[in-house]
C-alpha cells in the first residue's frame, strides 16, 4: 500500500548495532502498529500509538523502542541488535478502531 | 497471550478447486478480519466481519464470522493462479485495538 511507506526495504547490519526503521503515511490516520513477522507465526505486535507522542506495549515490545513526534510518522528502533531479532518488520494504520493497512514490509537481517 | 490457530498451514491445489480455511479462538473476539499476503508486500484487507454469523463475499471470497465469536472461515471459489499468497485471519477483542493474527494458510495454486 502506497500510502504506507517504510523504510529501508532491506537492511543487513552486525550484531549490537542501533537500528531505525521508519514509517510514514499519507493516510491522515491517528493511529499507527509496528509488528513482526516470523515464518508460522503470523504478525505479532510490537508498539502501537494512537495519537502523537502516545506509545504502548504490544505483545513483544522488550528490545525494542519507538517514538511517534509527528502524526504522519511512526519509527521503531532497535538500541542493540541482537541476532534473532531477524525478521520481517510491518508498519501498519488505521483510523480509531477501523481495519489496519499495512506497508510493505522491512527485511532486517543482524549478523 | 491470546492465539488465533489457523488452519491449514498450507495447500496445494489444482487451478478451478474451491479453497476452505478456518481460524478458531479460545476468546471471543468483536471482528474478524482475513487478509492476504503476497511475496514482498505486506498484507491486504480481503474481508472484515462485524457481528456473529455474519457472510460476507468480495468476489470469488466468501467469508463467516461464527456464531460462537470464537472462529471464522473464508471459503476461494474456482481458484486461479494469482490466489497463490498466504492468508491470514486476524481478530479484535474489547482490549482496544490490538489485532490478534493467525499463523497463516499458504495457498498454492497449480495452473
Amino acid at each position: 500500500d502506497a500510502d504506507v511507506t517504510q523504510t529501508p526495504r532491506n537492511r543487513i547490519t552486525k550484531t549490537g548495532k542501533r537500528i531505525m526503521l521508519e514509517c510514514s503515511q499519507t493516510k491522515g490516520h491517528d493511529r499507527m502498529y509496528w509488528y513482526r513477522q516470523d515464518p508460522g507465526l503470523g504478525l505479532r505486535l510490537i508498539y502501537y500509538s494512537f495519537d502523537v507522542k502516545d506509545i504502548n506495549k504490544g505483545e513483544i515490545s522488550d528490545g525494542y523502542s519507538v517514538s511517534r513526534q509527528a502524526q504522519a510518522k511512526f519509527s521503531l528502533s532497535l538500541e542493540s541488535a541482537i541476532p534473532n531479532q531477524t525478521a520481517l518488520y510491518f508498519c501498519a494504520t488505521s483510523r480509531g478502531g477501523e481495519p489496519q493497512h499495512f506497508g510493505d514490509g522491512t527485511r532486517l537481517s543482524i549478523l | 497471550g491470546q492465539q488465533l490457530n489457523q488452519s491449514p498451514q498450507s495447500m496445494f491445489i489444482q487451478e478451478g478447486e474451491d479453497v476452505s480455511m478456518n481460524c478458531t479462538s479460545s476468546s471471543i473476539f468483536n471482528t474478524w478480519l482475513w487478509y492476504k499476503q503476497d511475496p514482498g508486500e505486506g498484507p491486504v484487507l480481503l474481508i472484515a466481519l462485524y457481528k456473529a454469523g455474519e457472510l460476507t463475499s468480495n468476489g470469488r471470497l466468501t467469508a463467516q464470522f461464527g456464531i460462537t465469536r470464537k472462529d471464522s472461515f473464508l471459503n476461494i471459489s474456482a481458484s486461479i493462479p494469482s490466489d497463490v499468497g498466504i492468508y491470514f485471519c486476524a481478530g479484535h477483542n474489547n482490549a482496544g485495538n490490538m489485532l490478534t493474527f493467525g499463523g497463516g494458510t499458504r495457498l498454492m495454486v497449480k495452473p
